[in-house]
């Protein structure tokens, strides 16, 4: 089954306790994406990666980071997490940015994070 | 820079009314459009789209045309279901940049 897989789905730390929220796709995607959805807010995107090895910053990157060592993962990295990273965060994927221009944009189920 | 604003909600309704969602975009040039709907628990999918001015997307029920002179992409469905309870989101892509921008959400309840 085509899918976009993060782990963990919830997580509750407090803050300055390093966390990584995976996230794992099995349609030999070239993009993916990191979006945080927030009441009000809507989705913003946090950082993006058009191939292996190929990163960028989103609208909201500070206090996160990324990697893209493999086609099919694209881990987001909270360093030093804080309150303020609360927050519900998608991952996406897309065969291409062309798939993203058509919509065809694949979402996991989220992970809901909470940092005391 | 592009951006996307919707309707605020949350939008109550009581089963089989007639939905409309505002929204309207500021881009240059011709982005594309998108409806994206989230289920409860769920990640987003996609609901419709339409790449260019004048298009009528429609899935499910709903609709939306793509119109160019008021810069708006507005969700339409003729009867709601209380499982079309939801949070709808506008979106639209530049074909130079490959990414979605995203509205805030407009979260639909639907009453039996």
């Amino acid at each position: 089954e085509a899918q976009v897989t993060q782990n963990p789905r919830y997580l509750i730390t407090v803050t300055g306790k390093k966390l990584t929220v995976t996230c794992s796709q099995n349609m030999n995607h070239e993009y993916m994406s990191w979006y945080r959805q927030d009441p009000g807010l809507g989705l913003r995107q946090i950082y993006y990666s058009m191939n292996v090895e190929v990163t960028d910053k989103g609208d909201v990157p500070e206090g996160y980071k990324v990697s893209r060592k493999e086609k099919r993962n694209f881990p987001l990295i909270l360093e030093s997490p804080s309150p303020n990273q609360t927050s519900l965060y998608f991952c996406a994927s897309s065969l291409s940015r062309t798939g993203v221009n058509t919509g065809e944009l694949f979402f996991g189920e989220g992970s809901r994070l909470t940092v005391l | 820079g592009d951006s996307v604003t919707q309707m605020e909600g949350p939008v109550t309704l009581s089963e089989e009314a007639f939905l409309t969602i505002n929204c309207t975009y500021t881009a240059t040039g011709y982005p594309s459009l998108f409806w994206y709907v989230q289920y409860p628990g769920e990640g987003l999918q996609l609901l419709l789209k339409a790449t260019k001015a004048d298009d009528k997307g429609s899935n499910k029920g709903f609709e939306a045309t793509y119109r160019k002179e008021t810069t708006s992409f507005h969700l339409e469905k003729g009867s709601v279901q209380v499982s079309d309870s939801a949070v709808y989101f506008c979106a639209l892509s530049q074909r130079s940049q490959g990414n979605l921008i995203f509205g805030k959400g407009t979260k639909l309840s639907v009453k039996p």
